[in-house]
């Protein structure tokens, strides 16, 4: 059982560069989240879903979109990447109900924008 | 709004001793509190919850944590540290059914 994967674990852009970060959940969650983490300011979250078709923004949206075509997967996009969009970025995903709010997290995916 | 303030960067303390993780809270309402762990190149992993019952919340590898309603802090707990317990702490606050809002982190050392 993988749980929550994210593709790909490390990725250098140029700035003005687009690319999308990919992730997939095999445990039928309803919810998923995708979070940056910054050195002193904990994680943020960018963009979340609460099913398939469906996002909101999170704290700090700007600069991202994200898309939920399958219940499985949600993609988070930056389509001109700038410095301040380096971090590493964490994927989350949880059930509804009694489950919900207990997320179960990716590895994360560093990114760095040159 | 919702949020969490872990008013310490890091926490040291020698193997053996008890360990405390600060968290404080503001919220409207009832509070849903919980505490994630993050090892070294990992994602977070849940530690525990609080949502209502008990002020005294066990979890994972042998952690609690308290809930103190007049002092809107729910601080982490461990009678007896590991060095294995050296990592990142997350207090985080349920925002609304659909989010969770995290503090920014104290890291534990644990030194043997």
């Amino acid at each position: 059982n993988a749980g929550v994967t994210q593709t790909p674990k490390f990725r250098v852009l140029k700035t003005g560069q687009s690319m999308t970060l990919l992730c997939a959940q095999d445990m039928n969650h309803e919810y998923m989240y995708w979070y940056r983490q910054d050195p002193g300011m904990g994680l943020r979250l960018i963009h979340y879903s609460v099913g398939e078709g469906t996002t909101a923004k999170g704290e700090v949206p700007d600069g991202y979109n994200v898309s939920r075509l399958k219940k499985q997967n949600f993609l988070l996009g930056l389509e001109s990447a700038a410095p301040s969009q380096t971090s590493v970025y964490f994927c989350a995903s949880s059930s509804q109900g009694t489950g919900a709010n207990v997320l179960t997290f990716g590895a994360g995916s560093r990114l760095t924008v040159l | 709004a919702q949020s969490v303030a872990q008013p310490e960067d890091q926490v040291n303390v020698a193997e053996g001793n008890p360990l405390t993780v600060k968290c404080t809270y503001s919220v409207s309402g009832n509070p849903y509190l919980f505490w994630y762990v993050q090892y070294p190149n990992r994602g977070l992993q849940f530690l525990l919850k609080y949502i209502t019952g008990d002020n005294l919340v066990k979890g994972s590898y042998g952690f609690e944590a308290e809930f103190n309603k007049s002092q809107t802090s729910f601080h982490l707990k461990k009678p007896s540290a590991l060095v294995s317990d050296s990592a990142l702490y997350f207090c985080a606050v349920r925002h609304n059914t659909d989010k969770l809002i995290f503090g920014t982190g104290t890291r534990l050392q644990v030194f043997p």
